[in-house]
């Protein structure tokens, strides 16, 4: 079974340029979760799909990060203008969804701003 | 979600058991424990996670407190490819919004030593 599918692995841009990750689910998966890690740190939920609708927003800066999961399947995560902080590993999840399902992760992608 | 306390690192002999252990003593009733690790360059790992009763699977073994207030993660013949940052996680897992969603801490730094 193939697992969840992240790209580009790394990116690197300069400042105030505009950034797309894409993620691509385990087939079945209604649930999406993009998180947020920082060096040293554990990975911090950005946003969570209940198939294409965002059910968790809470902590995606909005001002500059957007998100979407159109068909309920794959999701890209996009961030314009980036800035220097936002240098960290991006990871996608999913899950069957609901009680006691498990997450499975991505390997992320590692971005780095100039 | 509780709050749970894990060690900043450890380290194990190869082939020796590897005892992590958490501290979560305002957990709720109704909150498991999970346990997820995560390799260097990879996405967290789920690994186990149980209630009140200990539980084992083909990766590692789960020990909790009668109180509940504390568990640990048992590996119970530790190798090289088990080093990585292993994560104690309490949370509710129902079926209502949010129940799935994960806050990762800092976790374990464990090193498996030749």
């Amino acid at each position: 079974e193939a697992g969840v599918v992240q790209s580009p692995r790394y990116k690197i841009i300069e400042k105030k340029q505009p950034v797309a990750f894409w993620c691509n689910p385990i087939s079945g998966h209604n649930t999406l979760y993009w998180y947020l890690q920082n060096l040293g740190q554990g990975p911090e939920l950005l946003i969570r799909y209940e198939n294409e609708e965002a059910v968790d927003d809470s902590q995606l800066p909005k001002d500059r990060f957007s998100a979407e999961r159109l068909k309920g399947v794959d999701s890209t995560l996009k961030i314009q203008p980036a800035e220097l902080g936002d240098s960290a590993v991006y990871l996608c999840a999913s899950s069957l969804g609901g009680a006691g399902y498990e997450q499975f992760f991505g390997p992320g992608t590692r971005l780095t701003v100039l | 979600d509780a709050k749970t306390t894990q060690p900043t690192s450890m380290d194990c002999a190869e082939g020796r058991a590897a005892n992590l252990p958490c501290n979560h003593s305002t957990i709720s009733g109704n909150e498991y424990v999970y346990w997820y690790r995560q390799i260097h360059s990879q996405g967290p790992q789920y690994i186990i996670h149980g209630l009140k009763n200990n539980e084992t699977n083909e990766m590692a073994s789960l020990i909790i407190t009668e109180d509940r207030k504390s568990s640990t993660l048992i590996l119970p013949h530790a190798t090289l490819r088990d080093t990585a940052v292993y994560y104690c996680i309490v949370r509710v897992a129902n079926l209502q919004a949010g129940a799935n969603n994960l806050f990762f801490g800092t976790g374990t730094r464990l090193t498996v030593i030749p």
